[in-house]
């Protein structure tokens, strides 16, 4: 079964500093990445997500990911965070076609004003 | 077009009690979803299932059963909550792999 590694559970950024979270994935074959997020009192939504082609993928509010396939990576990035990024954001994985993804365990992301 | 709703929002249980959760999607999907997240665990997988009338287990199913009886609906019950089943419970649902969440229920069981 594959896992997902999540090695910041928490960062605190001043507005305007550089985000990048960590995501590794455990699977060998063809998977699917998403990037989650889930601000204070709100569901998750869906942040970007790579299935095939260029590897590096816009999202929504600024937000980028790079899926390097030789580090079973797909890290997100964001040049500059404000204060409304502030949220918890989960990478997901799944088995291209299985339609079960597995979780990373979060990242708590605080953005100080 | 609501997406996914879950009933109810908030919900306190003495241990021993039974209760059902609700999910609701109206976008015509055919994979549902029942996880639970805890702090620092993540979301976890309990139940799911690909169609009406078919399910089947995830991570952590003991404690939970579940039925998809209409395609639009999927319930998450606990026959006898314990305090180990206070948590958030999210439903989801997906198209093209990409999963839609709903906007959970917080279960307390003393």
């Amino acid at each position: 079964a594959q896992s997902v590694s999540q090695h910041n559970h928490h960062v605190i950024l001043s507005e305007a500093a550089s985000l990048e979270l960590g995501c590794n994935y455990s699977y060998g074959g063809t998977v699917n990445l998403f990037w989650y997020v889930q601000y204070p009192g709100q569901h998750l939504q869906l942040l970007l997500k790579y299935f095939s082609g260029d590897p590096l993928v816009k999202g929504i509010k600024g937000f980028e990911a790079e899926f390097i396939k030789s580090k079973f990576s797909f890290n997100l990035r964001k040049p500059s965070v404000q204060w409304s990024d502030t949220a918890e954001y989960f990478c997901a994985v799944n088995i291209r076609g299985s339609y079960i993804p597995t979780f990373g365990r979060g990242t708590s992301l605080i953005v100080h004003p | 077009n609501a997406g996914v709703t879950q009933t109810p929002k908030f919900r306190v249980l003495k241990t021993g009690q039974s209760m059902t959760l609700l999910c609701a999607q109206d976008m015509n999907h055919e994979y549902m979803y029942w996880y639970r997240q805890d702090p620092g665990m993540g979301l976890r997988l309990i139940h799911y299932s690909v169609g009406e009338g078919t399910t089947a287990k995830g991570e952590v199913p003991d404690g939970y059963n579940v039925s998809r009886l209409k395609k639009q609906n999927f319930l998450l019950g606990l026959e006898s909550a314990a305090p180990s089943q206070t948590s958030v419970y999210f439903c989801a649902s997906t198209q093209q792999e990409t999963q839609y969440f709903g906007p959970g229920t917080r279960l307390l069981v003393l």
